[in-house]
């Protein structure tokens, strides 16, 4: 069984510094690791996966995560928040080859302070 | 190209009585997933229909069940509704087949208070 654990359900950063949102997972085997974003109202919108190769995953608005296996973590940044990008994350983990099952991590709301 | 459809987005129900919510998936997905979001218990997976079959489910009682139409579109039911029933239900496509790399397209949701 896999499972996601997010460090900090409410992360507050100011405009202009370093987002570091933290996810560490437990898993069998080899997993998939995503990090999705979610604004009020709203669905879930993919930020980035890691499945296989490169352990540094880049995404879209900027977002950054590194799969360190040693560590089992995914940790997801950012060099500059900006006041767009308050929103809750979600970690989720797959098993490689399993069914589109994910098992989200409870989610980190990011506040952006001007 | 037109993302997941949920309908409806908001409906309030009572205690005992039945609701029955939609998705469809972006064109062409033939996978579809559905998800619970609960303050409480966050985000928790239901089930996954691909080709009109149930493929996997999640750890709900039976009163959650669905289903998958021959156009890929889906349909979940919650029967004899409870309080607790109250939440977001979010939908998800996959393009699919087989194994994958498990991106979901997610649709807005559909927001079930149940009074």
């Amino acid at each position: 069984a896999q499972s996601v654990t997010q460090l900090g359900s409410h992360v507050s950063v100011s405009e202009g510094a370093l987002v570091l949102l933290r996810c560490n997972y437990s898993s069998s085997v080899p997993p998939y690791l995503f990090w999705y974003v979610q604004y009020p109202n709203q669905g879930l919108q993919l930020l980035l996966k890691y499945t296989t190769g490169a352990t540094l995953v880049k995404g879209i608005n900027g977002f950054e995560a590194e799969f360190k296996k040693s560590e089992t973590s995914f940790h997801l940044t950012k060099p500059s928040a900006h006041m767009s990008d308050a929103a809750e994350y979600f970690c989720a983990v797959t098993l490689s080859g399993s069914a589109r099952q994910l098992t989200f991590g409870s989610g980190t709301q990011l506040t952006v302070l001007p | 190209k037109a993302g997941v459809t949920q309908t409806p987005r908001y409906l309030i129900k009572t205690r005992g009585q039945q609701v029955t919510l939609s998705c469809s998936p972006i064109s062409g997905h033939r996978s579809v997933s559905w998800y619970q979001q609960t303050p409480g218990q966050g985000l928790q997976f239901l089930f996954e229909y691909f080709s009109e079959t149930q493929r996997n489910k999640g750890n709900f009682p039976g009163r959650f069940s669905g289903r998958q139409f021959s156009n890929s579109r889906s349909e979940m039911n919650v029967s004899t509704l409870e309080l607790g029933d109250s939440a977001l239900y979010l939908c998800a496509s996959s393009l699919a087949g087989g194994l994958g790399t498990g991106e979901l397209f997610f649709g807005e949701g559909s927001r079930l208070t149940v009074l």
